[in-house]
């Protein structure tokens, strides 16, 4: 079975810093993908980044950007210049990559981003 | 804009009452998931659908039931309310097997 760990319940950071947010997992399975989603107060979850785990390259957009370590299983996610907007609980997910009943997200219990003025 | 909505937005029931839910995918989408999201915790899977049929379900119990229309439109049915069931209820739509899924902006049930 997958599980992933978010180990920081909660982190704040002032405006136009750069703060990690950090995610680890596990699995058995060698193709897969990693997710960080991000839920403002609106509770809709927002794609902010994947990564498919057989792209060596770290994926980014725009001020985020992650850190994919596969053989240690982590999966961080650095965001720069901080934004009022980013303030939000941060999730990242895991979803092997099959069709059918193997393709459901698996969440981590999410870390709360405070982005301070 | 992800085109995803559910209905109701917040919904207040009784112990041992039955409720539905209900989510209109994004055009096209002809895959969807729910998943249940208890106070302070990440979105735990439900069960998901692809073209009518259920071809997932996480561990939850049977009064936990799904429907997929012919229009992708889905509904969750949960029997004999538990306090335990008072969460949000996130559906999410995405087409076949494709990577990203769009999510609704929830359901919030309480149980009292």
């Amino acid at each position: 079975a997958q599980t992933v760990t978010q180990s920081q319940p909660e982190m704040s950071v002032q405006e136009a810093e750069t703060v990690t947010l950090s995610c680890t997992y596990d699995t058995s399975e060698n193709n897969y993908y990693l997710f960080w989603y991000k839920q403002p107060p609106s509770r809709q979850m927002i794609l902010v980044i994947r990564q498919e785990a057989y792209k060596q390259q770290n994926a980014t957009e725009n001020r985020f950007s992650v850190n994919f370590q596969k053989a240690a299983k982590s999966f961080s996610l650095k965001i720069s210049d901080s934004q009022l907007g980013d303030t939000a609980m941060y999730f990242c997910a895991f979803r092997l990559n099959y069709g059918g009943s193997q393709g459901n997200l698996i969440f981590g219990k999410g870390t709360k981003l405070s982005v301070k003025p | 804009e992800t085109g995803v909505t559910q209905s109701p937005t917040h919904l207040i029931k009784t112990r041992g009452q039955q409720v539905t839910l209900r989510c209109s995918s994004q055009s096209g989408h002809n895959t969807v998931s729910w998943y249940q999201q208890a106070l302070g915790q990440g979105p735990q899977f439900i069960f998901q659908y692809y073209r009518e049929e259920e071809n997932g379900r996480g561990n939850f119990p049977p009064r936990f039931s799904g429907l997929q229309f012919p229009n992708y439109s889905s509904e969750l049915n949960v029997n004999a309310l538990e306090l335990d069931d008072s969460a949000l209820y996130l559906c999410a739509s995405r087409r076949g097997a494709s990577v990203e899924a769009f999510f609704g902006q929830g359901t919030r049930l309480t149980v009292v």
